[in-house]
């Protein structure tokens, strides 16, 4: 059982850029989140989503777009990276709601130059 | 919006209880409160989660206080490898609207010696 597993675990962007990250998880599990944590911050909530085709706005959704097309995969893309986006990305899944167990994949870490 | 206060920092021994306390004065009537724990370059990890009064796992106690305004996380005998980052989150069933209760804080940096 791989749990949540994020691609890729590393990138290195030019200002300017446009990638994707992908989020798959195995546990069919209808709630799916994507945080950023920077050096000696807590996860800040970008963008989650309650289920296929649905998506919400989180804490610091500017400069971020998600999609979740399949219950399976969640979706963050940064159609044009600056270097405040630099960071360490966390995306993350559970069954219900906000409050059962949520499990975290190992992070993507994106540096913009 | 259920705020929460941790110390940013503690330090403890080999084999001591330790107890992290996260006050959320604010705390609405339909929250739980859970706690996560984080390693250095790894994604946190749920530790427990309560509504009132005291549970209990395999891993740590969580005690919340009748008033609900404050919260303890007590983990027994601690190692070495319980040096992390411990989150307090407070929130309630998101369905009617919001993201309250996913939002981490700075969290409490526990440091274990030997």
């Amino acid at each position: 059982n791989a749990g949540v597993t994020q691609t890729p675990k590393f990138r290195v962007l030019k200002t300017g850029q446009s990638m994707t990250l992908l989020c798959a998880q195995d546990m069919n599990h209808e709630y799916m989140y994507w945080y950023r944590q920077d050096p000696g911050m807590g996860l800040r909530l970008i963008h989650y989503s309650v289920g296929e085709g649905t998506t919400a706005k989180g804490e610091v959704p500017d400069g971020y777009n998600v999609s979740r097309l399949k219950k399976q995969n969640f979706l963050l893309g940064l159609e044009s990276a600056a270097p405040s986006q630099t960071s360490v990305y966390f995306c993350a899944s559970s069954y219900g709601d906000s409050f059962t167990e949520a499990f975290f994949g190992q992070g993507t870490r994106l540096t913009v130059v | 919006l259920a705020k929460t206060t941790q110390p940013i920092s503690m330090d403890s021994y080999e084999g001591q209880e330790v107890n992290i306390t996260c006050s959320h004065n604010n705390i609405a009537t339909n929250d739980y409160i859970t706690w996560y724990q984080q390693f250095p370059s790894q994604g946190p990890r749920f530790i427990i989660q309560g509504y009132k009064t005291k549970v209990t796992n395999e891993v740590a106690s969580l005690f919340i206080p009748a008033d609900r305004k404050s919260s303890t996380l007590s983990l027994p005998r601690v190692s070495l490898s319980d040096t992390a980052v411990y989150y307090c989150l407070v929130g309630g069933s998101y369905s009617g609207g919001g993201a309250d209760g996913l939002t981490f804080g700075k969290g409490t940096h526990l440091i274990i010696q030997p």
